[in-house]
C-alpha cells in the first residue's frame, strides 16, 4: 500500500511568493494532519481535518497560511505571501479513527 | 499549559541499552506515543501507550505511569541504524482528538 504522499519534496521560492504544498493520505484514513518542523521550535501541529472537516486550526501561524481538504484522496497548504521564517520542513499525516498517525516524506521549503 | 521533556541528546556504544525518558503535564490526557526520526527523515511511529506499564516490541519497549506523568522508551541491543530522534508525543485530551503535543525529541547517537 502507498504511503502518504506529499507534493513537491522541495520547494525554493523567493519571500513574497505563493507556495502550495500538497498531501495525499493513506486511503481509507479519515483524518489528515499538518505539521511543520524547524531546529527551532520541533514538530508543530498546524490544522488538522477529520472526515474533510478542517476541526482544529490553531496552530496556523497566521493569516498567510491556509489548508483545504475538498475532498478525502487530497488536501493542500498554502503560503501566500511566504516569508524567510516560513522556512521549515512541511509534513502531512494521516490516520484512521483513533489510529496511529503516518507521516509522509515531507517538504523542505526554503524561502529566500 | 502543555509540556513534555526529554534529554536533548544521548550516546551509547552499538550492543548496549539506552532509556529514553519523557516527562510530560499536559491538559488530560489520551495516549503516549513514541516516534522515531532518522536524519532528513519522516518520523515513523514506535509504540503507544495509553495504560500504566510495560509494552514490548521486539527490541523497543516503552512504559508508561500515568499517575507521574512520565514515559520511558527502552531500546535494547543497539545498533548504528537505532542512531536518530526519538519523539514522545501525548494526546492531551480526548475533547480534541489526534492534536498531538510532540516533546523536542531526543537524539540517540550509537558509537562503534
Amino acid at each position: 500500500d502507498a504511503g502518504v504522499i506529499q507534493s513537491p519534496r522541495h520547494e525554493v521560492t523567493e519571500m513574497g511568493q505563493e507556495v502550495t504544498l500538497r498531501c495525499k493520505p493513506i486511503s481509507g484514513h479519515n483524518s489528515l494532519f499538518w505539521y511543520r518542523q524547524t531546529m527551532m521550535r520541533g514538530l508543530e501541529l498546524l490544522i488538522y481535518f477529520n472526515n474533510n472537516v478542517p476541526i482544529d486550526d490553531s496552530g496556523m501561524p497566521e493569516d498567510r497560511f491556509s489548508a483545504k481538504m475538498p475532498n478525502a484522496s487530497f488536501s493542500t497548504l498554502k503560503i501566500q505571501p511566504s516569508e524567510p521564517r516560513d522556512s521549515a520542513v512541511y509534513f502531512c499525516a494521516s490516520s484512521a479513527s483513533t489510529d496511529t498517525q503516518y507521516f509522509g516524506p515531507g517538504t523542505r521549503l526554503t524561502v529566500l | 499549559g502543555q509540556n513534555i521533556d526529554q534529554p536533548t541528546e544521548m550516546t551509547a556504544t552499538e550492543g548496549a541499552i539506552v532509556q529514553i525518558n519523557c516527562t510530560y503535564q499536559t491538559s488530560g490526557f489520551n495516549g503516549l506515543f513514541w516516534y522515531q526520526q532518522h536524519a532528513g527523515e519522516a518520523p515513523t511511529f514506535l509504540s503507544y501507550n495509553v495504560l500504566d506499564g510495560l509494552e514490548e516490541k521486539g527490541r523497543f519497549s516503552s512504559f508508561l505511569s500515568r499517575s507521574k506523568g512520565y514515559s520511558y522508551l527502552l531500546l535494547k541491543e543497539l545498533q548504528m541504524k537505532d542512531s536518530a530522534s526519538y519523539l514522545c508525543a501525548v494526546t492531551p485530551t480526548t475533547d480534541s482528538w489526534g492534536k498531538l503535543q510532540f516533546g523536542a525529541g531526543t537524539q540517540v547517537v550509537v558509537t562503534p
